[in-house]
């Protein structure tokens, strides 16, 4: 099973700060694969980033994906109040891989 | 736009059948697979298993045992069966649609809580 370990646990920033969220597997993974999701309290989680850094369907242009292999980062350039939240990662090993797990998720407190 | 409304009994006593179901609205059963996930209180996400209507399937290993899912294209509705739950199988149950384009989950639906209590 590939785990994924993201950091740091959580991130307090002020409005219009940047915020960078890790997030590391124990072996490669194919950036086809790698998503993000934002969640609120209560709510379900929302597609971020796609194949490791492409936005889904109404994402604003501050939030931004790279990396690869191993190694894989969400990018906040300017946050705002609303992104308030947590943020997973999930990788898939591909169909009938049996293999879809998720990072234990980055809280991103804003002040 | 495709839609997902879940269905189902919140509170499932021990060692019976957890049983969910979801319905799509805004496009064919036929054309995604579709997804299970749990997220236990105050936890992460995992994801359970997905189906095709064709009947194709995949699961998490650790749950594949007690698992077993199910797509009605008549009602246009997917459907998952967890057998022998325990208090570990408390969480939020959620549906979602697979975006092949993308291969990622991009619509969920509302969630579910289930307790398991006697």
């Amino acid at each position: 099973e590939i785990v994924l370990t993201q950091s740091p646990g959580t991130l307090s920033l002020s409005p219009g700060e940047r915020a960078t969220l890790s997030c590391r597997a124990s072996q490669s993974v194919r950036s086809t694969y790698l998503v993000w999701y934002q969640q609120k309290p209560g709510q379900a989680p929302r597609l971020l980033i796609y194949g490791a850094s492409s936005r889904a369907t109404g994402i604003p242009d501050r939030f931004s994906g790279s990396g690869s292999g191993t190694d894989f980062t969400l990018t906040i350039s300017r946050l705002e109040p609303e992104d308030s939240a947590v943020y997973y990662c999930q990788q898939y090993g591909g169909h009938r891989s049996s293999s879809l797990t998720f990072g234990g998720g980055t809280k991103v407190v804003i002040k | 736009q495709v839609q997902l409304q879940q269905s189902g009994p919140g509170l499932v006593k021990p060692s019976e059948t957890l049983s969910l179901t979801c319905t799509v609205s805004g496009g064919s059963i036929r054309s995604y697979y579709w997804n299970w996930f749990r997220q236990p209180p105050g936890k992460g996400l995992e994801w359970i298993g997905y189906i095709h209507y064709n009947g194709n399937t995949d699961y998490n290993p650790s749950l594949k045992s007690r698992v077993t899912t199910s797509v009605d294209t008549s009602k246009n509705q997917f459907s998952l069966k967890l057998s022998a739950v325990t208090a570990a199988d408390t969480a939020v149950y959620y549906c979602a649609k697979w975006e092949g384009s993308i291969e990622a989950p991009d619509i969920w639906g509302q969630g579910t809580v289930v307790t398991v209590s006697s």
